[in-house]
């Protein structure tokens, strides 16, 4: 199977613009979890979906959003993007089968905001 | 929230040598307990993970135990490696959700040849 895919795999954004990343999950699996990862933060949990809802939340701002289509393909969106907001996005997919939940991440979308 | 604290931060070991990074959590909820390794430009992949019904579990090389009442988990690796050095994560799951995770800061993990 294919593994976790995200586009683009880099993006340069002005402050003030907003910006949408792509995440396309293994195929079969229906969650799909976004986080951020800096140097100084680490990683940190955004949201994550599953079935077209989103079901868990993280401690970000309302510039972060996110939705997951039918097929379970998912896209975060900033907006008003911030200095602070570069990053590397990672999506993680799973499958949601209680003995295999493992999450697996994609390659990541680099943001970075000037 | 779920606050996860990890160390060392980083770690130097001779090729052969035994490496154990410790991990603890605050949210008694907390139920499952994944372990990424990061190679530099690469993503996070899954080494080891383990669920609070149990105390140990293998693979190889690495081992991962879990003390449920002390709140704390740990990752070993035997007879490391070269191509052991990356950066080690550990996670916890935050109120019993296996889906939304907090993440250890990291350990940079060296192995000397």
């Amino acid at each position: 199977k294919a593994g976790v895919t995200q586009t683009p795999r880099y993006l340069i954004k002005t402050r003030g613009q907003q910006v949408t990343l792509s995440c396309s999950p293994i195929s079969g699996h229906r969650s799909v979890s976004w986080y951020q990862q800096t140097p100084g933060q680490g990683l940190q949990f955004l949201f994550e979906y599953f079935s077209e809802t989103q079901r868990n939340k993280g401690n970000f701002p309302g510039r972060f959003s996110g939705r997951q289509f039918s097929n379970s393909r998912s896209e975060m969106n900033v907006s008003t993007l911030e200095l602070g907001d570069s990053a590397l996005y990672l999506c993680a997919s799973s499958l949601e089968d209680r003995e295999t939940d493992t999450q697996y991440f994609g390659p990541g979308t680099r943001l970075t905001v000037l | 929230g779920e606050n996860v604290e990890q160390h060392p931060s980083t770690l130097s070991v001779q090729e052969g040598d035994s490496a154990v990074i410790k991990c603890t959590y605050s949210d008694s909820a907390s139920n499952y307990f994944p372990w990424y390794k990061q190679e530099l430009g690469k993503r996070p992949q899954l080494i080891i993970d383990i669920r609070s019904n149990v105390g140990e579990k293998k693979d190889q090389r690495i081992a991962v135990t879990l003390n449920k009442t002390a709140k704390h988990f740990s990752l070993h690796i035997t007879e490391t490696q070269p191509e052991d050095s990356a950066v080690y994560f550990c996670a916890a799951s935050i109120g019993g959700n296996d889906y939304k995770l907090s993440f250890g800061a990291g350990t940079t993990v060296t192995v000397r040849a």
